[in-house]
C-alpha cells in the first residue's frame, strides 16, 4: 500500500519569508495529492491539490509542485503571515473513483512576526 | 451552522467502557469517513461508508465499529475502550467523483 513521508516535522520562519514542506510517496499508482491545513482546535481543511498530469499549481501565495519520476511533491508558501501558522498535512491516493487518502505525518509551521 | 458536526467534542472514559462518537453532516454528501489522529502519525482511516448500505474497513479498524444510521449520520463505537485508543478522532464527508473531503472539528478522547 501507499506510504507517505513528510518533512520537516516543524518549521519556524519569520513573517515574509517563504516556507517549503516536502513529501514523498511510494505507490507509483498514486495520482492525486491534496494538502490540508489544520488550525488549532479545528479539523483539517483542503488548501490546494494537484493531479499527476500537472507539474505545478498555484493559488495566490501557495503553490504545489509534483515530480512523478522522483515520487515527491512539495508545498510552497510565499510571503508568510502569522495566520499561516498551523499544521499542514500532505496526502496521496490512487484515483480509482474513491479517495482513500494516505496522509503524511504533518508539519507544524510557526510564522513569527 | 457547521456543515460537519461531531459530538462530544471532548470525552474522558475508563478502560473497558463502551463509547460512541457521533457525526452529523448537512452537506448532503453520500460518503463519510472516520479518521484517528495521533501526534507524529498523521491521520489514519478507521472506517468509510459510500452510502447507508455500504460500509468498509480502513487501515486501523480493529477495536472499532461503525453505524450509518442515515445519509447524514455516521457513528463510531469503541466496544471496550483501551488506553491506546486515546486520540483525536475526525469525521469527514465527500461527494462521489469530487475531490475535497470536509472534516468535522474533531473529538478528543481520553481513555484512562
Amino acid at each position: 500500500g501507499e506510504n507517505v513521508e513528510q518533512h520537516p516535522s516543524t518549521l519556524s520562519v519569520q513573517e515574509g519569508d517563504s516556507a517549503v514542506i516536502k513529501c514523498t510517496y511510494s505507490d507509483s499508482a498514486s495520482n492525486y495529492f491534496p494538502w490540508y491545513k489544520q488550525e488549532l482546535g479545528k479539523g483539517p481543511q483542503l488548501i490546494i491539490d494537484i493531479r499527476s498530469n500537472v507539474g505545478e499549481k498555484k493559488d495566490q501565495r501557495i503553490a504545489v509542485t509534483l515530480n512523478k519520476t522522483a515520487k515527491h511533491f512539495s508545498l510552497h508558501i510565499t510571503e508568510t503571515q502569522p495566520e499561516d501558522s498551523a499544521v499542514y498535512f500532505c496526502a496521496a491516493t490512487p484515483w480509482t473513483g474513491f479517495q482513500k487518502l494516505v496522509f503524511g505525518t504533518g508539519t507544524r509551521l510557526l510564522v513569527s512576526p | 451552522d457547521a456543515d460537519v458536526t461531531q459530538t462530544p467534542r471532548n470525552r474522558i472514559t475508563k478502560t473497558g467502557k463502551r463509547i460512541m462518537l457521533e457525526c452529523s453532516q448537512t452537506k448532503g454528501h453520500d460518503r463519510m469517513y472516520w479518521y484517528r489522529q495521533d501526534p507524529g502519525l498523521g491521520l489514519r482511516l478507521i472506517y468509510y461508508s459510500f452510502d447507508v448500505k455500504d460500509i468498509n474497513k480502513g487501515e486501523i479498524s480493529d477495536g472499532y465499529s461503525v453505524s450509518r444510521q442515515a445519509q447524514a449520520k455516521f457513528s463510531l463505537s469503541l466496544e471496550s475502550a483501551i488506553p491506546n485508543q486515546t486520540a483525536l478522532y475526525f469525521c469527514a464527508t465527500s461527494d462521489p467523483g469530487l475531490d475535497t473531503q470536509y472534516f468535522g472539528p474533531g473529538t478528543r478522547l481520553t481513555v484512562l
